[in-house]
């Protein structure tokens, strides 16, 4: 089956502009994860979702991060306006409702000058 | 919140055993994950326990203690692949996962 797949797979901006990525999760999987990983961490999770609501977005930062999922399939994540401390991996994930594995995309390397 | 702990480095030969500890701190608990990260891509799972015990899958087997907030992944027969950081996890009632930092294994030959 296919995977998640995520773009772009790498993007450079400078800081305040804006950026937005994209997540295809494994069809079928009605949970999606956005993920930020900084080097030398692990991911922490921003946002889930369970088809097209939110399940947990506590540690999402709500004044410059937004992510939606229109139609409970793909989802996309936006930063406006982009700070420094934002240059990290983003990764998408999914899964079978409540299942066990988590399922990763290959994730989008962020890097703001 | 969770606080999950796991040495940051380990080295070892190949065709040696390695042991990654991992303590953890829960404000809920509803299972312990082991994933595999190879350097600039997806975390991949490796191992799942939710009850006391060893969990054996090939090379790779995991242990999970509750009353202790404590696992270990044990790597055996080492191979170069198997380079790589390794993610301890643990997942609470809400079915959210909170990641350690991570532990990067390099094996050498």
């Amino acid at each position: 089956e296919a995977g998640v797949a995520q773009s772009p797979r790498y993007k450079i901006i400078e800081k305040r502009q804006s950026v937005a990525f994209w997540c295809n999760p494994i069809s079928g999987h009605a949970t999606l994860y956005w993920y930020q990983q900084i080097l030398g961490q692990g991911p922490k999770l921003l946002i889930q979702f369970q088809n097209n609501g939110v399940v947990d977005d506590s540690q999402l930062p709500k004044d410059r991060f937004s992510a939606e999922r229109l139609k409970g399939v793909d989802s996309t994540l936006k930063i406006q306006p982009a700070k420094l401390e934002d240059s990290a991996v983003y990764l998408c994930a999914s899964s079978l409702g409540g299942g066990i594995e988590q399922f990763f995309g290959p994730g989008t390397r962020l890097t703001v000058l | 919140g969770q606080n999950i702990d796991q040495p940051t480095e380990m080295t070892a030969t190949e065709g040696a055993i390695v042991q990654i500890n991992c303590t953890y701190q829960t404000s809920g608990f509803n299972g312990l994950f082991w994933y595999q990260q190879h350097a600039g891509e997806a975390p991949t799972f490796l191992s799942y326990n939710v009850l006391d015990g060893l969990e054996e899958k090939g090379r790779f087997s995991s242990f999970l203690s509750r009353s202790k907030g404590y696992s270990y992944l044990l790597l055996k027969e080492l191979q170069m692949k198997d380079s790589a950081s390794y993610l301890c996890a643990v997942r609470d009632n809400d079915y959210k996962l909170s990641f350690g930092a991570g532990t990067t294994v390099t094996v050498r030959a």
